[in-house]
């Protein structure tokens, strides 16, 4: 499957608990999101990488936020501190190009904080 | 900052009936996108629009960007039970390079 990947499909931790996300783009995509997703509502963004480097992160993103994408390949999502309004869908989305860009998802961590 | 709209939030509809979901942003966009989530499923890409006023088709679906490129529609002729999700307009303004997602219309297609 040459496809966007996420892992894990589903995590559940204690609220104060730290938790790591991964994606693992379309290989010869060179840019990266993430969004995520509660029930009823539409993809909300969070960041966003072209290649290693990070372009654009939502103002509304807490500090215990923080996503890398070394040597702009794979790229993961922390979460320190967690909270239970965490819990949401995380999606990872890639693309190649910028004119006629579209984004291809991955099926996302479901994230429950107890 | 950039806000993207739908109407309406569900839609229920007959085997055969036609449904429009229609989009508007809160600024101009530089272009304007359509996803498709079935039930349980990741949003998957449907079209993008570029121009202003610009119609494309795909089989039983029309998309529509609007003069303004602030609002877009999208029009499925005949539903089919397999048209049923929730479908996202996102929206990329001239300063920003990331797409706001709108919250999405749910479509329930009835045999």
């Amino acid at each position: 499957d040459t496809g966007v990947s996420q892992d894990p499909r589903h995590k559940i931790t204690k609220r104060g608990q730290n938790v790591t996300f991964r994606c693992d783009p379309i290989s010869e995509h060179n840019r990266l999101y993430w969004y995520r997703q509660t029930l009823g509502q539409g993809p909300e963004f969070l960041t966003y990488f072209q290649n290693e480097a990070q372009l654009e992160k939502s103002r509304l993103l807490s500090d215990r936020f923080s996503a890398e994408r070394p040597k702009g390949s794979f790229s993961t999502l922390e979460i320190q501190r967690t909270e239970q309004g965490d819990s949401a869908m995380y999606l990872c989305a890639s693309s190649f190009g910028q004119n006629n860009e579209k984004l291809f998802f991955g099926s996302g961590t479901q994230l429950s904080v107890l | 900052g950039q806000q993207v709209m739908q109407i309406p939030q569900y839609q229920h509809v007959q085997e055969g009936e036609d449904f429009t979901t229609y989009c508007n942003s809160s600024t101009t966009l530089s272009n304007i996108q359509w996803y498709k989530q079935r039930p349980g499923g990741h949003p998957v890409f449907l079209i993008q629009l570029v121009k202003s006023g610009e119609v494309k088709k795909q089989k039983r679906l029309t998309f529509q960007f609007g003069e303004a490129k602030k609002n877009s529609s999208l029009h499925i002729t005949a539903t089919q039970t397999t048209d049923v999700g929730t479908y996202f307009c996102a929206g990329r303004d001239n300063y920003g390079q990331n797409f706001v997602f709108g919250p999405g219309t749910r479509l329930s297609v009835l045999p």
